[in-house]
């Protein structure tokens, strides 16, 4: 069955410490993101790779940290720099093709205790 | 830089009755457009997208979107909305001139009521 695995679906956070969310495609596609959602705000772009083991800021990387070892998988840090950390996270990924639509998994729920 | 409005936070219909989801757009370059579906705790999920061509795009689940060039607008629609269409829905834009990053709108939450 193909498609994007993100995981865990629900994630506590304590103060000062870093986390590590998973996500893994099995669709062979080039290029992978994260996004934070915000209620009332849509989506907004973290990090993006277009290909193995390089990766490009988006527009709120502050706080975050990722790497792309390989081609499947594009784990994101959050790191105890960032101060407001809850949000729902989604992964998504694309053909590096121009014009694809996104492919997304079914998201992360972080939570600070 | 692009850019991508939906003005209206929530839109309420009986089912039955059409549906009309508003987006409008800002692009240097020529235009790539989606629209996506999310529901409850979920990811977002393909509809439809305008790349070029015909500006009445047809997509998943009996919706479509009019391109409209000189309104920068990309509505969605639906002739006859259902009780499982009530979702959230986000309009999409990308700069065709550049690669990568998707600009999302602020989303629509949909609500039909039976």
């Amino acid at each position: 069955d193909g498609g994007i695995t993100q995981s865990p679906k629900y994630l506590f956070r304590k103060e000062g410490q870093n986390v590590t969310l998973s996500c893994e495609q099995n669709l062979n596609h080039d290029a992978m993101y994260w996004y934070r959602q915000d209620p009332g705000q849509g989506l907004r772009l973290i990090y993006y790779s277009q290909i193995v083991n390089d990766f490009q800021k988006g527009d709120i990387a502050e706080g975050y940290s990722v790497s792309r070892e390989k081609k499947e998988s594009f784990p994101l840090t959050v790191t105890s720099a960032q101060k407001n950390p809850t949000a729902f996270y989604l992964c998504a990924s694309s053909p590096r093709t121009g014009g694809e639509k996104l492919f997304f998994g079914s998201g992360t729920q972080l939570s600070v205790l | 830089a692009q850019s991508v409005a939906q003005p209206e936070d929530q839109v309420n219909v009986a089912e039955g009755n059409p549906l009309t989801v508003k987006c409008t757009y800002s692009v240097s370059g020529n235009p790539y457009l989606f629209w996506y579906v999310q529901y409850p705790n979920r990811g977002l999920q393909f509809l439809l997208k305008y790349i070029t061509g015909d500006n009445l795009v047809k997509g998943s689940y009996g919706f479509e979107a009019e391109f409209n060039k000189s309104q920068t607008s990309f509505h969605l629609k639906k002739p006859s909305a259902l009780v499982s269409d009530s979702a959230l829905y986000f309009c999409a834009v990308r700069d065709g001139g550049s690669w990568g990053k998707l600009q999302f709108g602020a989303g629509t939450q949909v609500v039909v009521t039976p």
